[in-house]
């Protein structure tokens, strides 16, 4: 089954204690990028990767940081995160960068930072 | 840069009845637009695209959405609801020049009554 995977699903931890959330996706897809959804602002791109080793900011990438060292995996790593990193987290593949093609969602990672 | 917004925060709606989420762009070039629907608990699943040609669109589950240049709107609209569409829906904006970065809006969450 064609999917996107993110670990874990739901995640309670504490301030600087660093985290990564893992991203893996089977379908061979060469762009993957991060997403956080926080109530009444929709969803906004963190990092995103058009192939490996190869990764961008989007427009909220402070406090993260990623890497693609193989086409599949795409992880995300809070190196110490802060209660303002308390979101909704979402990985999305989809085969190339050019908007013309669907965006795979994983089901979520909840994060919360106390 | 892009934005969208979703004016809606909140629909209420009896299952059979109509219903329509209004969606406003902005963006300097042709727009790739798209609308995706979250179950509670779930990512995000494309309901529908539009990158050009036929200005009203059709997508999964019985869902449409009419592109209107003029008015920078891309409304979604379904004849009758059937109560496994409550769920949150978002409208987005592709920008492929800036990293395939999909604007998101802040989302409209609908409620289906009996």
């Amino acid at each position: 089954e064609a999917q996107v995977t993110q670990n874990p699903r739901y995640l309670i931890t504490v301030t600087g204690k660093k985290l990564t959330v893992t991203c893996s996706q089977n379908m061979n897809h060469e762009y993957m990028s991060w997403y956080r959804q926080d109530p009444g602002l929709g969803l906004r791109q963190i990092y995103y990767s058009m192939n490996v080793e190869v990764t961008d900011k989007g427009d909220v990438p402070e406090g993260y940081k990623v890497s693609r060292k193989e086409k599949r995996n795409f992880p995300l790593i809070l190196e110490s995160p802060s209660p303002n990193q308390t979101s909704l987290y979402f990985c999305a593949s989809s085969w190339d960068h050019s908007n013309t093609g669907e965006l795979f969602f994983g089901e979520g990672s909840r994060l919360t930072v106390l | 840069a892009q934005s969208v917004t979703q004016p809606d925060i909140h629909i209420t709606v009896s299952e059979g009845a109509s219903l329509e989420l209004r969606c406003n762009y902005s963006y300097g070039a042709t727009p790739y637009l798209f609308w995706y629907v979250q179950s509670p608990g779930q990512g995000l699943q494309l309901l529908l695209k539009y990158f050009s040609g036929d200005t009203l669109v059709q997508g999964i589950k019985g869902f449409e959405a009419e592109f209107k240049r003029s008015q920078s709107s891309f409304n979604l609209r379904k004849p009758s609801v059937h109560w496994s569409d409550a769920a949150e829906y978002f409208c987005a904006v592709g920008a492929w020049a800036a990293g395939n970065k999909l604007t998101f809006g802040g989302g409209t969450r609908v409620l289906v009554k009996p």
